[in-house]
């Protein structure tokens, strides 16, 4: 199994910053990393898919990069609405996995 | 557009069993591959269980096989999860997800909360 870590584990920022968030794997995923947005009471929401593509509707603040087993989400201004759990998500290979999330609190 | 709508979620004894359904509409269902996925209380999300388009293609997490079946019904737009032998720690939020491509999941339901406990 894949093991995905994610750091840090809680991001304290204010609105306008650049949050820059971590996941590493325990093995190559080439390019088959995703990440998701989770905000209290909701469900995941695909943000970027294949480590760098951004899904339908995902605002150009919201970038990723990375290949192999190092991998970074990017929010170049954060937004009142971005402040939510972010978690990545392999799928090299079975079973699927997630990291354990990154929390984006208000500073 | 597209929805998930999930049900049969509640409280049950371990041991017991429970079979949640997960209603699709506003897309080609029959032509995506489906997953189940949960996330325990206050924890992060974990994968679950997956089925190809066409149901002939069936994975599972380890913590789950032999105990949950993943299964559909193309003609009904409804994807089904089989619990059996329930532990308490199946107790979680379960959505289903669907595929944008290639094991991603583009849309998700709203969650059905199951409880496992005596």
């Amino acid at each position: 199994e894949i093991v995905l870590t994610q750091s840090p584990a809680t991001l304290s920022l204010s609105p306008g910053e650049r949050a820059t968030l971590s996941c590493r794997a325990s093995q190559s995923l080439r390019s088959h990393l995703a990440w998701y947005q989770q905000k209290p009471g909701q469900a995941p929401r695909l943000l970027i898919y294949d480590a760098s593509n951004r899904a339908t509707g995902i605002p150009a603040r919201f970038s990723g990069s990375g290949s192999g087993t190092d991998f970074t989400l990017t929010i170049t201004s954060l937004e009142p609405e971005d402040f939510a759990v972010y978690y990545c998500q392999q799928r090299s290979s079975w079973p699927l996995t997630f990291g354990g999330g990154t929390r984006v609190e208000i500073k | 557009q597209v929805q998930l709508v999930e049900s049969g979620g509640g409280v049950v004894q371990p041991g017991r069993s429970l079979r949640l359904s997960c209603a699709a509409s506003g897309f080609s269902f029959s032509s995506y591959a489906m997953h189940w996925v949960r996330q325990a209380p206050g924890k992060g999300l974990e994968w679950v269980a997956a089925i190809s388009y066409d149901g002939s293609n069936e994975f599972y997490v380890d913590s789950v096989k032999g105990r949950f079946t993943i299964s559909r019904d193309n003609s009904k737009n409804t994807l089904y999860l089989q619990m059996n032998s329930l532990r308490a720690e199946d107790t979680a939020v379960y959505y289903c997800a669907k595929e944008i491509t290639n094991h991603y999941f583009d849309r998700w339901g709203q969650g059905t909360l199951v409880t496992v406990s005596s």
